[in-house]
């Protein structure tokens, strides 16, 4: 079983739409967790990282963590063709030089 | 411009003809680390570095090495590529571990035949 399992999509949906991106985990050692996003032909880009349970806003997106399930959510508004890109979870835990691991990603395409 | 810089970005080789992928950092990070991108398997750590001199294996060291001999610069080494190194790899830097995020490289797709 991976540590990390994110469902690869794709997702397609229409300009405008609320688009909800998750992750499960199974190691209650993750401490911070983080979203990134990923263009054709790009490296991933840092969307937002938190550390604590509950919700983040940065404009348009929001980040929640529920560390009694085990998962994390990725949500977006008002979603626009730029949105479109593949989705990266990723989650940090304390091993000496704090491990990352990432998620496969989910690929999103919002249509015009 | 804070970057992460690599190269080449598009590589395509023989098996066993040893070859090097530069990285490189302006933003002063201690810590870079290497990253391979394969369909459905996302992004695996190959290498990592915590400082000048001090590198480690990550989840997928095999057939790969590095150096770590200044701190803007973390090249990866494929002393003998094999075909099942064919990848999309990506260098990355952070000042905090990871904790503050990642700055990553455009990427390097390398073709091993």
């Amino acid at each position: 079983q991976k540590e990390v399992e994110q469902d690869p999509g794709p997702l397609s949906v229409p300009e405008g739409a609320i688009v909800s991106l998750n992750c499960t985990y199974s190691n209650s050692a993750f401490q911070y967790f983080m979203w990134y996003r990923q263009y054709s032909r790009k490296g991933p880009e840092l969307l937002m990282y938190t550390y604590s349970s509950g919700n983040k806003e940065d404009g348009r997106f929001t980040a929640q963590v529920d560390k009694s399930s085990k998962y994390i959510s990725l949500f977006i508004r008002d979603s626009q063709p730029s949105d479109s890109a593949t989705y990266l979870c990723a989650m940090i835990y304390r091993s000496g030089y704090n491990k990352l691991i990432f998620g496969a990603g989910t690929r999103l395409a919002v249509h015009p | 411009e804070a970057q992460v810089t690599q190269n080449p970005r598009y590589l395509i080789t023989v098996t066993g003809k040893k070859l090097t992928v530069t990285c490189s950092q302006n933003m002063n990070h201690e810590y870079m680390s290497w990253y391979r991108q394969d369909p459905g398997l996302g992004l695996r750590q190959i290498y990592y570095s915590m400082n000048v001199e001090v590198t480690d294996k990550g989840d997928v060291p095999e057939g790969y090495k590095v150096s770590r001999k200044e701190k803007r610069n973390f090249p990866l080494i494929l002393e003998s590529p094999s075909p099942n190194q064919t990848s999309l790899y990506f260098c990355a830097s952070s000042l905090d571990r990871g904790i503050d995020g990642y700055t990553f490289g455009s990427g390097t797709r390398l073709t091993v035949v």
